[in-house]
């Protein structure tokens, strides 16, 4: 049983590139969450999936698109990578009593 | 909007010594808190929850407390040890509105556990 497995695990971008981070969660889970994290700042949502089919936007959704290709696997693009998205993006599922279960993270660094 | 923060940015304990964390919120309609502990390199791990028909819930070697009338939920963790270091979350929800399963962190604590 893996969990929520997001690949790649470290990235460098140019400014203006594109690329997709994936996650996958083995949990038959209905919700899925990306979230970057920046120091001093916690967890930020970006865009979530309530369930399968469906995709709604977070607190901080500028410069992400993201797609439910089904309910394992929930994707989230950069289509114009900026200096400001260097982070560090997890990917987490949920059940319906709201227990998360985390990623390992996705670092990126866009220069 | 609404938010929830963290009182104490830093905490250092002795092993076996008890730590407290703090952490303040200010949706006054959450009803679902949970804490969550990440270490270095690593995604947050869930370590336990409550919800706010409670007051105090206990795991092993860890309590939540929460404190509704001051909008307030703590973590403590018994006879502390080094590998308890690391970097602790709150997190509230509000089940009733549409925001199901989003979740709203704090800033988060470093505790660091000096044996």
């Amino acid at each position: 049983n893996a969990g929520v497995t997001q690949t790649p695990k470290f990235q460098v971008l140019k400014t203006g590139q594109s690329m997709t981070l994936q996650c996958a969660q083995d949990m038959n889970h209905n919700s899925m969450y990306w979230y970057r994290q920046d120091p001093g700042m916690g967890l930020r949502l970006i865009y979530y999936s309530a369930s399968e089919g469906t995709t709604d936007k977070g607190e901080v959704p500028n410069g992400y698109n993201v797609s439910r290709l089904n309910k394992r696997e929930f994707s989230l693009r950069l289509e114009s990578a900026a200096p400001s998205q260097t982070s560090v993006y997890f990917c987490a599922s949920s059940d319906q009593d709201y227990g998360y279960t985390f990623g390992s993270g996705t670092r990126l660094t866009v220069v | 909007g609404e938010s929830v923060g963290l009182h104490l940015p830093t905490l250092s304990v002795q092993e076996g010594d008890n730590s407290i964390i703090n952490c303040a919120y200010s949706n006054s309609a959450s009803d679902y808190f949970i804490w969550y502990k990440q270490e270095s390199g690593k995604g947050p791990q869930f370590i336990i929850d409550i919800r706010s028909n409670m007051d105090k819930r206990q795991g092993q070697r860890v309590t939540v407390l929460l404190n509704k009338t001051v909008k307030h939920l703590s973590l403590q963790i018994a006879a502390t040890q080094p590998g308890d270091s690391a970097v602790y979350f709150c997190a509230e929800n509000h089940a009733g509105g549409t925001s199901y399963g989003k979740l709203t962190f704090g800033q988060g604590t470093i505790l660091t556990v000096h044996p």
